[in-house]
């Protein structure tokens, strides 16, 4: 079985400010790790993944994310927030025998301030 | 060019009412799914169609009927409509990459 725990239901920071969104998974197998972002009345978009390889990983519109098996984390990272990145944020997670059954946490939603 | 369109995008009907929400996808994709996010935001997979196979189906009410006439589409037939059943429906296609969906903008069912 699969879980994955956003902390931080909502997040806000001022334009410019460092973004920083937490991810923690649970999973018996080796993980494969997304977060994904879902703009109002859209659906989601696929911002970054891990799979194997570099545990550091880039994705879309300046985010990236590391992956920490020690920590069992796969924290967000932006080092400037833009208006832009407004949006709710969904982490998830796949594995097994199921890689294509994505397994979501909670989500968190990104204020920026100007 | 929607990649994944769903129709129709809101949905408003009386509880025991059959609705269906269709879903198409023009990338070529084998696999598609329905995920439902209810009104938490909460997103849970529902069914995984992969060449026209059923190969995921969550424990989901029977009154919950999924149907791929071909690899393209892939389409939610829902009998007797419960208050429950409010939610947002997305379909969502992948070509192999695990994990990496393409969604559509989902249908807001809303039932009375």
């Amino acid at each position: 079985a699969q879980s994955v725990t956003q902390l931080g239901s909502h997040v806000s920071v001022s334009e410019g400010a460092l973004v920083l969104l937490r991810c923690n998974y649970s999973s018996s197998v080796p993980p494969y790790l997304f977060w994904y972002v879902q703009y109002p009345n859209q659906g989601l978009q696929l911002l970054l993944k891990y799979t194997t390889g570099a545990t550091l990983v880039k994705g879309i519109n300046g985010f990236e994310a590391e992956f920490k098996k020690s920590e069992t984390s796969f924290h967000l990272t932006k080092p400037s927030a833009h208006m832009s990145d407004a949006a709710e944020y969904f982490c998830a997670v796949s594995g097994g025998t199921s890689y294509g059954k994505l397994t979501f946490g909670q989500g968190t939603i990104l204020t920026v301030h100007p | 060019d929607t990649a994944v369109s769903q129709t129709p995008k809101y949905l408003v009907t009386q509880m025991g009412n059959d609705k269906s929400i269709k879903c198409e996808q023009n990338l070529g994709h084998d696999t598609m799914y329905w995920y439902k996010q209810d009104s938490k935001k909460f997103l849970k997979i529902m069914f995984s169609y992969n060449n026209k196979e059923l190969i995921i189906n969550e424990t989901v009410p029977n009154r919950f009927s999924p149907k791929s006439p071909d690899k393209a589409h892939l389409n939610l037939h829902i009998n007797s409509l419960e208050l429950g059943d409010s939610a947002v429906y997305f379909c969502a296609s992948s070509r192999g990459s695990p994990g990496e969906l393409f969604f559509g903008e989902g249908s807001r069912l809303t039932v009375l």
